[in-house]
């Protein structure tokens, strides 16, 4: 069954460095979401992505933030000075729309850590 | 605005009886429910939706939910618990427009005891 992938699992980083996470969504899907989900804190929306441009950004989704599709493969989120409240972890979800019915798949995720 | 509700943090139940993780939502317009499932160090998975029809609903593992207009509520079930269906459990209701974003109650932790 097709699903959802992201890299690394893991990232530390330290205070005001670039990151980039990667996402590869499941391969016929057209729309693209990045969630984030604060240790004990319910999953929260940042982005979502369709025929290359944002849709929808949250009020977290900042300056800070930003979204490619660099190829027909990857979706990658790049945070460009973290912060260490940026410390979660971050989900990468796709869909392919079906009218009101589509159904959103999550990715494992990947755990910034922010020193 | 759209907004999710699970009143309960933790749901403790004992392996072979029924479960209930609660979920009460505020929406405008028509609700598209959705339930997840994240075990430890995973993502989530889907576990089964509601956007119209029968307001009984199947899904994955045996788990079900009842649509409940009246009561703004979709909780999920199952006749006979688990252990293995010890995990964090998300409601989350999405905006009727195709590919919008999912609203996330704050997540219910299931335990169940052998």
């Amino acid at each position: 069954e097709p699903e959802v992938t992201q890299t690394p699992s893991h990232q530390v980083t330290q205070m005001g460095q670039e990151v980039i996470l990667r996402c590869v969504p499941i391969s016929n899907h057209l729309y693209f979401y990045w969630y984030r989900q604060i240790l004990g804190q319910k999953v929260e929306f940042l982005v979502s992505f369709y025929n290359n441009e944002i849709s929808e950004k949250s009020e977290i989704f900042d300056d800070q933030f930003s979204v490619e599709r660099p190829d027909g493969s990857n979706f990658t989120l790049k945070i460009r000075s973290t912060k260490l409240e940026d410390s979660a972890m971050y989900f990468c979800a796709s869909t392919i729309p079906a009218g009101h019915t589509d159904t959103q798949y999550f990715g494992p995720g990947t755990r910034l850590t922010v020193l | 605005a759209q907004s999710v509700a699970q009143p309960e943090d933790q749901v403790n139940v004992a392996e072979g009886n029924p479960l209930t993780v609660k979920c009460t939502y505020s929406v405008s317009g028509n609700p598209y429910l959705f339930w997840y499932v994240q075990y430890p160090n995973r993502g989530l998975q889907f576990l089964l939706k509601y956007i119209t029809g029968d307001n009984l609903v199947k899904g994955s593992y045996g788990f079900e939910a009842e649509f409940n207009k009246s009561q703004t509520s979709f909780h999920l079930k199952k006749p006979s618990a688990l252990v293995s269906d010890s995990a964090l459990y998300f409601c989350a209701v999405r905006a009727s427009n195709q590919g919008g974003k999912l609203i996330f109650g704050q997540g219910t932790e299931l335990s169940v005891k052998p």
